[in-house]
């Protein structure tokens, strides 16, 4: 299995432009989660999906930041307008089990928005 | 909230000694607990989990969980500069919280 696969791995913007973000889980996994990672603020979960559904997305920051989840083999995490403040990595993880902490994670997309 | 927490670092070890990273969590309820290990610029790769008190052995990994205390610990025998990264801890309840992470560096 290739693992989770993210992309684009490097992500550059201008302040006020949409950024999307595309995750493809490994195959047979049930959940995908999206995480932030800064050094001020470490590892912070964005949402997480069961079975494609949105189940906890309450670490959204806000309205500005959407994510979905159409079918078992890909999600999406967009923001719109970006910020500055937005600039982090940005990873996708999968596991068999919501509640499990056996995730494995992509490689992360690095995100800077100037 | 429930919260975890590490020290954050860093933690500088000899090569070939013992390395301790702690981490404690706020809520009881917690079930699963897992171990972590980042490199610089690299995403987080399982390296251990424990469900049950005690301790739990892998090669030269030792997790160790005390409920009561609300305590979770990794020990890195024969510590090698590979070793040298950053560990996250993540706790299992209703939903899985990371710890900020421990900077470890593995002096030759």
């Amino acid at each position: 299995d290739a693992g989770v696969i993210q992309s684009p791995r490097h992500e550059v913007t201008e302040m006020g432009q949409e950024v999307t973000l595309r995750c493809k889980p490994i195959s047979g996994h049930n959940s995908l989660f999206w995480y932030r990672q800064t050094m001020m603020r470490g590892l912070e979960l964005l949402i997480y999906f069961n079975n494609n559904v949105p189940i906890d997305d309450s670490g959204m920051p806000e309205d500005r930041f959407s994510a979905k989840m159409p079918n078992a083999s890909f999600s999406t995490l967009k923001i719109q307008p970006s910020e500055p403040r937005d600039s982090a990595v940005y990873f996708c993880a999968s596991s068999l089990d919501p509640l499990a902490g056996e995730q494995f994670f992509g490689p992360g997309t690095r995100l800077t928005v100037l | 909230q429930k919260e975890v927490e590490q020290n954050s670092g860093p933690l500088s070890v000899p090569e070939g000694a013992i390395a301790s990273l702690n981490c404690t969590y706020s809520d009881r309820g917690s079930q699963s607990f897992f171990w972590y290990r980042q490199y610089s610029g690299k995403s987080p790769e399982l390296i251990m989990f424990i469900y049950s008190n005690g301790d739990k052995e892998d090669g030269r990994f030792t997790a160790q969980l005390n409920k009561a205390s609300q305590y979770v610990s990794l020990l890195i025998r024969d510590s090698q500069p590979s070793d040298s990264a950053t560990y996250l801890c993540a706790v299992g309840g209703d939903k899985v919280i990371f710890g900020p992470g421990t900077s470890l560096s593995v002096i030759p």
